[in-house]
Formats: structure tokens, sequence, C-alpha cells
């Protein structure tokens, strides 16, 4: 059973910032918080991962909140290419194997 | 730098029949994993092979075994076909299996 517990979907307008939650109030001090994306009928994207602090790429940025138990994926400027079933996954440190994916956020942008 | 490519792309067997799906993971990278996604649901972990053997397993049956080859490419081999195996199998290739896995495109199995 996956870890983590996601709203089943959302909507975003182009150009607005998309603020994906996600809870995983069991995960312990050796677990990271991984995010997935994917795309209808591709493999799954890897987006961007955390241990505590924020991080910030490319394409996107977690926040993890001080007492780990929650998350939050942001996508600044969100595109119609953004549309895609968003997963948070939280996995061991030194196990990438362990990695039970739920049922994901359904993201749709709208114009 | 060519991403993680898996064959064939789709597949269309009978029920009983056995099935070998192969996959090649992006350059640079030792560790391969497999995946099994149904309709509207998430992917499952099957196995991951390192240095040609299988280092860790999902709970699925024995029906599904694998093979990594010197090369790193891998095969998944399903025998003995059930309607239920009808799914997405991703492939996953990392370096150690400790880093984030990158995903290849998938194969789309039908079993009637």
């Amino acid at each position: 059973d996956a870890k983590t517990t996601q709203p089943p979907s959302m909507d975003c307008a182009e150009g607005r910032a998309a603020n994906l939650p996600c809870n995983h109030s069991t995960i312990s001090g050796n677990e990271y918080v991984y995010w997935y994306r994917q795309i209808h009928s591709q493999g799954p994207q890897y987006i961007i991962h955390g241990l505590k602090n924020n991080e910030t790429n490319e394409m996107a940025s977690l926040i993890i909140t001080e007492d780990r138990k929650s998350s939050t994926l942001i996508l600044p400027h969100a595109t119609l290419r953004d549309t895609a079933v968003y997963y948070c996954i939280v996995r061991p440190i030194y196990n990438n194997n362990d990695m039970r994916f739920g049922a994901g956020t359904r993201l749709t942008v709208k114009p | 730098d060519a991403g993680v490519t898996q064959s064939p792309t789709h597949l269309i067997k009978t029920r009983g029949q056995q099935v070998t799906l192969r996959c090649s993971p992006k350059s640079g990278h030792d560790t391969v994993s497999w995946y099994q996604q149904a309709l509207g649901q998430g992917p499952q972990f099957i196995f991951q092979y390192y240095e040609e053997e299988e280092r860790q397993r999902g709970n699925f049956p024995d029906r599904f075994s694998g093979h990594q080859f010197p090369n790193y490419s891998s095969e998944l081999n399903v025998n003995a076909l059930l309607l239920g195996d009808s799914a997405l199998y991703l492939c996953a290739s990392t370096t150690g299996g400790i880093d984030e896995q990158y995903f290849g495109p998938g194969t789309r199995l039908t079993v009637t």
C-alpha cells in the first residue's frame, strides 16, 4: 500500500501556479519524499525529491513541512503540457525499489 | 544521450502463452527495475536486476521472471499468461539502486 495520500484530481489555470498537496504522516527519518508525473500513455517522469529541506529545480519546487508529515509540489507557471497524473512517493534513502505508487493526483491545466 | 528504451511498444497475446519484454537502460546506468501498471492505477514494483542477478522482488508470482545481460539490458518474461496480466509494463534504470529511477515509455500488453 502507498504511504501517501493525495487528492484524486485538481484543476489549474494556464500560467498560474499549481500547488499539489501530499500527506505522508507515517514518514520516517530515513525516507525521502519523491515526486513523479505521468503524462498519458508515457512512463513516469522524475520531477524532484527532498528529505527535510525545501528543494527547487528547473521543473518545480518542493515544500516539506517542518514535521515532514506533508509536502507540496509547486509548478510555478503551469502550462497545458503539465496536464498529467502526479505521484507523491515516500521511499527509503538506501533502497529505491520500495517506491509504492498510489493513484496520484490528476492535474488538468485549463486555458 | 539515449534514455530508457523498451520493445515492443504494444503486444497482444492469448491466455496461457508466454511473453518476453525487453529494456535497454539509460546510458551509464547499471540497474534495471520492472513495474506493472494496471489501467487507472500506479505502477507496482515487480523486481530489480543488478550485476545480472535479481536483487529484490515485489509481490509477484514466479510466473514473472527476468534476466539482465552483461551490457545491462534486461528482459521480463511472463509465463502462462492470465487476462489479469494485461497492463503497461514499465522498465526503469538507475545507478546502484539508490538514486532516482528513470522510466521508459513502457510496453502495453493485452492478453485475450
